[in-house]
């Protein structure tokens, strides 16, 4: 199985900040890697998939870089909606595997 | 509008066998796999596996195989994840989702099922 691997864990930020998540794949993913976004008591919302492509709806703010084995999620600028608990997951083989998450709150 | 509807929460003793629904509007139903995806309380998401409503083939995740059955109704544009054998570990949010148009990413999503196992 693909191990994915979330850094940081959580992290306390200001609206207005420029914030970077970063997902390490223990091999290679190719371009398959995606980005969820979760707010309590709310499943789970695709924000970026194949690695930079921005699911439709979704604000320009939020990109997606990587390939390979690193991958990273920006948003540009944190707005008040953002705070929430962002997941990447690998589509490169079943089974699929999530990272543990990363918690993003208010500083 | 793309819609993935689930049966409400369920309170099983252990040992026992659990069924989830999933309802699909909008699309069409055989045309897209549907996986299933659970979150134990404050926990991340587990992969359980998929299947093909067209043809009726799985795919489980290891961990699951055995104890999991994934099945479909094509008249009533449904899918089902029952899971046997359950223990208090189990207790979580079940999702069901699919991959309608991002490539190879669940971009639709049911709204979860809570199953609670306590004796």
């Amino acid at each position: 199985d693909i191990q994915m691997t979330q850094s940081p864990s959580s992290l306390s930020a200001s609206v207005g900040d420029r914030v970077t998540i970063t997902c390490r794949a223990s091999q290679s993913v190719s371009s398959y890697l995606n980005w969820y976004q979760q707010k309590p008591g709310k499943a789970p919302k695709l924000l970026i998939y194949t690695a930079s492509d921005l699911q439709s709806g979704v604000p320009s703010r939020f990109s997606g870089s990587g390939s390979g084995t690193e991958f990273t999620l920006t948003i540009s600028s944190l707005q008040p909606e953002d705070f929430a608990t962002y997941y990447c997951q690998q589509s490169y083989s079943t089974p699929l595997t999530f990272g543990g998450g990363t918690k993003v709150d208010i500083k | 509008q793309v819609q993935l509807v689930q049966s409400g929460a369920e309170v099983k003793k252990p040992g026992a066998s659990v069924k989830v629904s999933c309802k699909a509007s909008g699309y069409t139903f055989i045309g897209y796999y549907m996986h299933w995806v659970r979150q134990a309380p404050g926990q991340g998401l587990e992969w359980m596996g998929w299947i093909n409503p067209n043809s009726g083939g799985t795919n489980y995740a290891q961990k699951f195989q055995g104890r999991v059955t994934m099945t479909r109704d094509t008249s009533i544009n449904t899918a089902y994840m029952e899971l046997s054998g359950l223990r208090s570990d189990d207790t979580a949010l079940y999702y069901c989702a699919s991959i309608l148009q991002a490539l190879d990413a669940l971009d639709f999503w049911g709204q979860g099922t809570m199953v609670t196992v306590s004796s």
